[in-house]
């Protein structure tokens, strides 16, 4: 069964530091998404992608935070400088518009 | 823009017994309503989903919920819980096959012996 795949699964960093987030969605799936889920809570939405344009990043603190889908399939997400306060697991989906969105394992990401 | 309520954020049981997790929204158009289930350290599962139709959705490991438009509730029972069926579950919606999801704070279900 096709998944999304995610990478790596757990980070730990110092703050300050940069740190790059990898994710390869299900083949053929446009659509991407990068979410934030913060311990206790539900995701939020960072970033979304159809094909290798963001069609929606207004949550995304884009003063540290990066990201891209060059080539329209898989993505990177990008923290420079991580702060304390980035501690979360992101989470990864994709989706081909059929109202169901596949999420991958997770980055966990610790910041110290 | 959508918001999600989900008033427990922990519900203990005993294995066997039944189940509801409640799940509330609000929204000014449409939306499509999801559960989703998350293992501890893992990613988002897809438990059930209201598209249109029935307003009740069963999933194959027993679940179900109903859509309740006048309440706008999207509630998720289960006749008989596992020990297995301890996890998170989040209660999300969207407003179209491309939108983002909103999801609630969620619910941790806690099966006992």
């Amino acid at each position: 069964e096709a998944e999304v795949a995610q990478s790596p699964r757990y980070k730990i960093t110092e703050k300050s530091q940069a740190v790059a987030f990898w994710c390869d969605p299900i083949s053929g799936h446009a659509t991407l998404y990068w979410y934030r889920q913060i311990l206790g809570q539900g995701p939020e939405l960072l970033v979304q992608f159809q094909d290798e344009s963001v069609v929606d990043d207004s949550q995304l603190p884009k003063d540290r935070f990066s990201a891209e889908r060059l080539k329209g399939v898989d993505s990177t997400l990008k923290i420079q400088p991580a702060e304390l306060g980035d501690s979360a697991m992101y989470l990864c989906a994709s989706t081909t518009g059929d109202n169901e969105q596949f999420f991958g394992p997770g980055t966990r990401l610790t910041v110290l | 823009a959508q918001s999600v309520t989900q008033l427990d954020s922990q519900v203990p049981v005993f294995e066997e017994a039944p189940v509801e997790l409640r799940c509330n929204y609000s929204s000014s158009v449409s939306v499509y309503l999801f559960w989703y289930v998350q293992y501890p350290n893992q990613g988002l599962q897809l438990l059930l989903k209201y598209l249109s139709g029935s307003t009740l959705v069963e999933s194959i490991n027993g679940f179900e919920a109903e859509f309740n438009k006048s309440q706008t509730s999207f509630h998720l029972r289960k006749p008989s819980v596992h020990i297995s069926d301890t996890a998170e579950y989040f209660c999300a919606v969207s407003v179209s096959g491309y939108s983002t999801l909103t999801f609630g704070k969620g619910t941790m279900l806690l099966v006992s012996p």
